[in-house]
């Protein structure tokens, strides 16, 4: 079992949709989790870090943990067609991302 | 505040060569990471270094092999290059040993 699952997608969404990614871990000694934005070409950008359960909030997104279910979300309200771009969420210990999930916002 | 630099962009080579790969982290960001990027295999670790010292590796071959200097700034190196190692090789820097990582935008590398 890999360490970090994630849906690879391709996802594609109306503008304006909510968008859910997620992600499932099996190692419970990860204490924070980190989502990142990849656009073509270019590297990964830290989107969001939370170091504890529940929710984190920044502007249209939404970073959300279940610790008891090995589970993460991100949230992102109000899609725009900028948001398309694949999205790796992303645990410490020599930092272990999921495959990424991509994104298409459509007009 | 300027971002993680890597040099060069894109990289052309041939099967049996040596490539060097630079990374100038963000100022003040002491922890640098690499990681190989493929479509098959998605984002694997390579290795880590911190105050000049390799903190951790990733399941790879010797032919991977790395430094980091007094300025925080790393390279990495691969020998004799095989048709599967061409990827998207990033740098990542952070403060610190387990903080959040910035990426830099990478260094193409293709392999002929």
């Amino acid at each position: 079992q890999k360490e970090v699952e994630q849906d690879p997608g391709p996802l594609s969404v109306p503008e304006g949709a909510i968008v859910s990614l997620n992600c499932t871990y099996s190692n419970s000694a990860f204490q924070y989790f980190m989502w990142y934005r990849q656009y073509s070409r270019k590297g990964p950008e830290l989107l969001m870090y939370t170091y504890s359960s529940g929710n984190k909030e920044d502007g249209r997104f939404t970073a959300q943990v279940d610790k008891s279910s090995k589970y993460i979300s991100l949230f992102i309200r109000d899609s725009q067609p900028s948001d398309s771009a694949t999205y790796l969420c992303a645990m410490p210990l020599m930092v272990t991302f999921g495959t990424g999930t991509q994104l298409k916002v459509e007009l | 505040k300027a971002g993680v630099t890597q040099t060069p962009r894109y990289l052309i080579k041939t099967r049996g060569q040596q490539v060097t790969l630079s990374c100038s982290p963000i100022s003040g960001h002491r922890s640098v990471s690499w990681y190989q990027q493929t479509p098959g295999q998605g984002l694997q670790f390579l290795f880590e270094y911190f105050s000049e010292t390799q903190r951790n590796k990733g399941n790879f071959p010797g032919r991977f092999s790395g430094r980091q200097f007094s300025n925080s700034r790393s390279e990495m190196n691969v020998s004799t290059l095989e048709l599967g190692d061409s990827a998207l090789y990033l740098c990542a820097s952070s403060l610190l040993r387990g903080q959040p990582q910035h990426f830099g935008d990478g260094t193409r590398l293709s392999i002929l």
